[in-house]
């Protein structure tokens, strides 16, 4: 099996609101990841936990604050966030680290108004 | 650092037709290479991967990929795309490195669309 599950599927907020994005895999898998998807463009990385610990922050603005409460699951905190922020939000995970093949979930399409 | 290109943004078939998507990275050391799918409104699923040995690889769906080492590339192919292959490809590559890490980079993408 390798699925990997994200909800919402959709996710509307304003740019004073607080919300999270929530990830997860029962595959085993040591390393998890968040990226960030615009219309027609490839998927950017924003995020890497392994072994329940971040190991990337690709420069992402403080806005975005993610969380691994334990190796299944993997969150995205959003406050404060602007318009622009609006993408498909992937999360994606794999054997650890240096295992090379990474599975994605469906995202989660958030807009912010 | 490491870079993937795809020179073709949007390539319209009919069915039936032959299909090549090209793919080039820019890495120096040994490279893990995949081709990623999305079909409209779905999410990213993996077509087929290469780490090494034979560089013919087959993926799902009847397609497959050549690495050419000494092109630096990983075109996509399938005999006979169907209308069922509408779809972005994302062609990525993951540069190996001694101490580790997973970072994948990912090409911008070719829109296909078949037409009946």
């Amino acid at each position: 099996d390798t699925e990997v599950t994200q909800t919402p599927k959709h996710l509307v907020m304003g740019m004073t609101n607080k919300k999270s994005l929530k990830c997860e895999q029962h595959m085993g898998h040591r390393a998890m990841y968040w990226y960030k998807q615009k219309a027609k463009k490839p998927p950017e990385l924003m995020f890497v936990y392994s072994y329940e610990k971040l190991s990337i922050n690709e420069s992402v603005p403080s806005r975005f604050s993610p969380e691994c409460p334990n190796s299944s699951l993997l969150n995205l905190h959003l406050h404060a966030l602007q318009p622009e922020d609006s993408a498909l939000y992937l999360c994606a995970s794999s054997q650890g680290t240096s295992g090379p093949t990474q599975y994605f979930g469906p995202g989660t399409r958030l807009t912010v108004l | 650092a490491q870079s993937v290109s795809q020179h073709n943004h949007h390539v319209i078939l009919s069915e039936a037709a032959s299909l090549e998507l090209g793919c080039n990275y820019s890495y120096g050391g040994t490279v893990n290479l995949f081709w990623y799918v999305q079909y409209p409104g779905q999410h990213l699923q993996l077509l087929l991967k290469y780490f090494s040995g034979d560089p013919l690889v087959k993926g799902i769906k009847g397609f497959e990929a050549e690495f050419i080492k000494s092109k630096f590339s990983f075109n996509l192919r399938k005999p006979s795309v169907q209308w069922s292959d509408t779809a972005e490809y994302f062609c990525a590559v993951k540069g190996i490195l001694t101490g580790g890490g997973n970072k994948l980079t990912f090409g911008t993408g070719t829109q296909l669309k078949v037409e009946l």
